[in-house]
């Protein structure tokens, strides 16, 4: 049982590249969400699913986009990366709406 | 989450208490959650109390809860160095989510 898994751990981006982080869980948990971690800014939410095949605007959706094709599954992509998307980016799953959330270990990710 | 707020610092001298405190607007809440991040990893969740009790106590860590004041602390009784992290108050919403606050990082002096 390897809970939420996140991949990959580090990446450096150039403006304008595009990426896909992965978000994996094993835990058959029906809501999934996405956050970013920037200092003094605790952890905004950028989008999240509350069940395979759905997805939902967070707090700061601008910029990314996301897809939940399998339960287990929620990619986050950067279709043209920019330098104030630098962030530490974190996966979480849940049982249900306000459930403990299990979080992955994050992806480090620098926009150059 | 700007319903959820705390204090961005602390500072504790090892082997005191460390008395973190959280407020909140919203009291729909089922559950309130606090959770730990230590350096370089993703937050764990330490302790949580449901929104019908007014204090939990698990070793060393006791959470008390004022619904009247929306007001939400977590107690860390002979703090460690092991104890240094970022503690985060959450809050259960029925929009599907958790609402956090922006985090205490706690700092422990010798």
């Amino acid at each position: 049982n390897a809970g939420v898994t996140q991949t990959p751990k580090f990446r450096v981006l150039k403006t304008g590249q595009s990426m896909t982080l992965l978000c994996a869980q094993d835990m058959n948990h029906e809501y999934m969400y996405w956050y970013r971690q920037d200092p003094g800014m605790g952890l905004r939410l950028i989008h999240y699913s509350v069940g395979e095949g759905t997805t939902a605007k967070g707090e700061v959706p601008d910029g990314y986009n996301v897809s939940r094709l399998k339960k287990q599954n929620f990619l986050l992509g950067l279709e043209s990366a920019a330098p104030s998307q630098t962030s530490v980016y974190f996966c979480a799953s849940s049982l249900a709406g306000d459930y403990e959330q299990y979080f992955g270990p994050g992806t480090r990710l620098t926009v150059t | 989450g700007e319903d959820v707020e705390q204090s961005l610092f602390l500072s504790v001298r090892e082997g005191d208490s460390s008395v973190i405190n959280c407020t909140y607007t919203d009291s729909s809440s089922t559950y309130l959650y606090w959770y730990k991040q230590e350096p370089g990893a993703g937050l764990q969740l330490l302790t949580y109390i449901f929104s019908n009790m007014d204090m939990k106590q698990d070793q060393r860590l006791t959470v008390l809860l004022n619904k009247k004041d929306k007001h939400l602390s977590l107690r860390i009784a002979d703090t460690q160095t092991g104890d240094s992290a970022i503690y985060f108050c959450a809050r259960g919403s029925s929009a599907s989510k958790i609402i956090f606050g922006s985090g205490t990082r706690l700092s422990i002096r010798p």
